[in-house]
């Protein structure tokens, strides 16, 4: 398996909502990543786990709390967010991070849109 | 990490090479240059990396100048497929950030 799995695909909800998104991957992967992509610009770095330590938070408004309860499980939950938090949310892991000579493997994302 | 700068957009005719340049003039000794495409809102797809020799794989060549200050991806023969926005972004080793830079928007014409 050399997939990171995102769940939903696309998620509409309110402002007063509690939602949580999914990422999974069974590549044995120790590093795991959160990013924001909003339209026509790149992906920006919201959070980093390393061995399922929050190793980086990058000032992230905390109505976005990350959760990673084992090595191949990562959740983002969302609670009271606005909408300008409309955005693809992409998941990534990576190997370690310590190897530079190895890539980030993305999932396909998920589409938030906040009403 | 350094910084990258790419052109904001190319065309490229079908079938015809495609040679996408970036400039990391700041990239250190022990940084990777790695290069994504991401296809309309899908998930970046990773292409190519290298740290200082010039390197080829099934989808691309990368070439990096021999002062590791630029670096050109080549796709040698674009489809209407290859149509995507691509990232350069460096990676310092033993360091958790991988940044995107505000990438190239390529775009193959038949």
């Amino acid at each position: 398996d050399t997939e990171v799995t995102q769940t939903p695909k696309h998620l509409v909800m309110g402002m007063t909502n509690k939602k949580s998104l999914k990422c999974e991957q069974h590549m044995g992967h120790r590093a795991m990543y959160w990013y924001k992509q909003k339209a026509k610009k790149p992906p920006e770095l919201m959070f980093v786990y390393s061995y399922e330590k929050l190793s980086i938070n990058e000032s992230v408004p905390s109505r976005f709390s990350p959760e990673c309860p084992n090595s191949s499980l990562l959740n983002l939950h969302l609670h009271a967010l606005q909408p300008e938090d409309s955005a693809l949310y992409l998941c990534a892991s990576s190997q370690d991070l310590s190897a530079a000579n190895y890539g980030y493997t993305f999932g396909s994302g998920t589409r938030l849109t906040v009403v | 990490d350094a910084k990258t700068t790419q052109p904001p957009s190319m065309d490229c005719a079908e079938g015809r090479a495609a040679n996408l340049p970036c400039n990391h003039s700041t990239i250190s000794g022990n940084e990777y240059v790695y290069w994504y495409r991401q296809i309309h809102s899908q998930g970046p797809q990773y292409i190519i990396h290298g740290l200082k020799n010039n390197e080829t794989n099934e989808m691309a060549s990368l070439i990096i100048t021999e002062d590791r200050k630029s670096s050109t991806l080549i796709l040698p023969h674009a489809t209407l497929r290859d149509t995507a926005v691509y990232y350069c972004i460096v990676r310092v080793n033993n360091f958790n950030k991988f940044y995107f830079g505000s990438g190239t928007k390529l775009n193959v014409k038949p």
